[in-house]
């Protein structure tokens, strides 16, 4: 089956610990992106890539950090700077930065204690 | 002029009837305008999408309008049902731009 996949469901974080969130597609998509979500409310861009190597910052990205090694790996790091890191993240991609339709996967939801 | 204002925040309906969700934007550089549905722990879904060269697409139970010079487009919900319930976000793009509106909590009533 083609899809996102986000691992894991759930994640405990201990303050001031980094924790990376895993983002896999295998769509063949170029672009992908993430997002945090935060109770009732809409959906924010961290960072976002277009491409394998380049990524680019989105309206929230302070706090986090993004790697693009792979087409279809685009894992978070969500780093001890980040001040309020619980939310539920999500990730998704798109045929290419240019076309419309952004699928998303089912998303990590990050506690800290 | 990037933001997608989005209302009613929250919304109660009673199953059969109909739900209606607006939005409305500002550029009008924006080309492409898609309805997600996220049911509660899970990521957003694509639901129905429209571009402002037609003014109305309907599948299913879900009809898209869209006034160009107005600068707004709905979601129409028919025939509301209890697993209609979630939270429906608007959206807008053109290029590499995608901004999302807040999004409406929608309860249908058994």
């Amino acid at each position: 089956d083609g899809g996102i996949t986000q691992s894991p469901k759930y994640l405990f974080r201990k303050e001031g610990q980094n924790v990376t969130l895993s983002c896999e597609q295998n769509l063949n998509h170029d672009a992908m992106y993430w997002y945090r979500q935060d109770p009732g409310q809409g959906l924010r861009l961290i960072y976002y890539s277009q491409i394998v190597n380049d990524f680019q910052k989105g309206d929230i990205a302070e706090g986090y950090s993004v790697s693009r090694e792979k087409k279809e790996s685009f894992p978070l790091t969500v780093t001890s700077a980040q001040k309020n890191p619980t939310a539920f993240y999500l990730c998704a991609s798109s045929i290419m930065m240019s076309t419309d339709t952004q699928y998303f996967g089912p998303g990590t939801r990050l506690t800290v204690l | 002029q990037q933001q997608v204002k989005q209302s009613p925040q929250s919304l109660i309906v009673q199953k059969g009837g109909i739900s209606i969700i607006n939005c409305a934007y500002e550029n009008t550089a924006f080309d492409y305008f898609p309805w997600y549905q996220q049911f509660p722990g899970k990521g957003p879904a694509l639901l129905i999408a429209i571009r402002p060269d037609v003014s109305e697409k309907k599948e299913g139970r879900f009809t898209i309008s869209f006034n160009k010079s107005a600068k707004q487009f709905s979601l129409h919900i028919m025939d509301s049902q209890p697993g209609d319930s979630a939270t429906y976000f608007c959206a807008a793009s053109y290029g590499q731009n995608f901004v999302f509106g807040p999004g409406t909590r929608l309860s249908v009533l058994p």
